[in-house]
């Protein structure tokens, strides 16, 4: 248990449905993340937040939405996906602003695109 | 361009051997590195983080080093048990005060042999 929570653990969903990935920290951190791990490839990260305010976008297709409504909560909207964006989505959070420390991640949400 | 590289390729090695895993990286001058655990289908969990300024740090049986003159780090596990088999992966990250922005390598798998 890492203090990390992400729902739903496996969602399978089409190319044309809207669905959500919640996260929710229990360790009153302030910075908190989405990263992406497909198949081989290292973990891309994808939206940092650090006190509920966006600090980082790399670069991600505007069909993933990230929304954080307060520093224990993170959602991640997907909506037209493309079969290719199959993977295991991680939440992690961390002490906000801190340059240094580690991250806990949750157990992540695998995603199946038909 | 940026590059974090480890060794793709599984690590085998006997039950109480000492596993050596490697990450070498280029165009990087990061302020810290740090090294986790990921079990499959799980999210990654830290292990140890060392500073640019430190050569070595210690936990237990696990050693990490840090060569910023060779931009290599050596993660050591001594007297390897079964339960390390796991996918380790190193994490570089530079001086950023928007919360803490780590990026990946792929990653090396181990495998301890009974």
């Amino acid at each position: 248990e890492t203090g990390v929570t992400q729902t739903p653990r496996h969602l399978v969903m089409g190319m044309t449905n809207k669905k959500s990935l919640k996260c929710e920290q229990h360790l009153g951190h302030n910075a908190m993340y989405w990263y992406k791990q497909s198949a081989k490839k290292p973990l891309e990260l994808m939206f940092v937040y650090n006190f509920k305010e966006q600090t980082e976008n790399n670069s991600v297709p505007s069909r993933f939405s990230p929304e954080c409504p307060n520093s224990s909560h993170l959602f991640l909207h997907l909506h037209t996906l493309q079969p290719e964006d199959s993977a295991l989505y991680l939440c992690a959070s961390s002490h906000g602003g801190a340059r240094t420390g580690e991250l806990f991640f949750g157990e992540g949400s695998r995603l199946t695109v038909l | 361009s940026q590059k974090i590289e480890q060794n793709s390729e599984a690590l085998n090695i006997q039950e109480g051997k000492t596993a050596t895993l490697t990450c070498n990286y280029t165009n990087y001058s990061p302020a810290y590195l740090q090294w986790y655990r990921q079990d499959p289908g799980r999210g990654p969990v830290f292990l140890l983080l060392i500073r640019e300024n430190e050569k070595e740090k210690r936990k237990e049986r696990l050693k990490v080093t840090f060569d910023t003159t060779l931009k290599q780090s050596l993660f050591h596990i001594t007297a390897s048990q079964p339960a390390d088999s796991a996918t380790y992966l190193c994490a570089l990250s530079m001086n950023n005060n928007a919360g803490n922005m780590l990026t990946f390598g792929g990653g090396t798998r181990l495998m301890v042999k009974p």
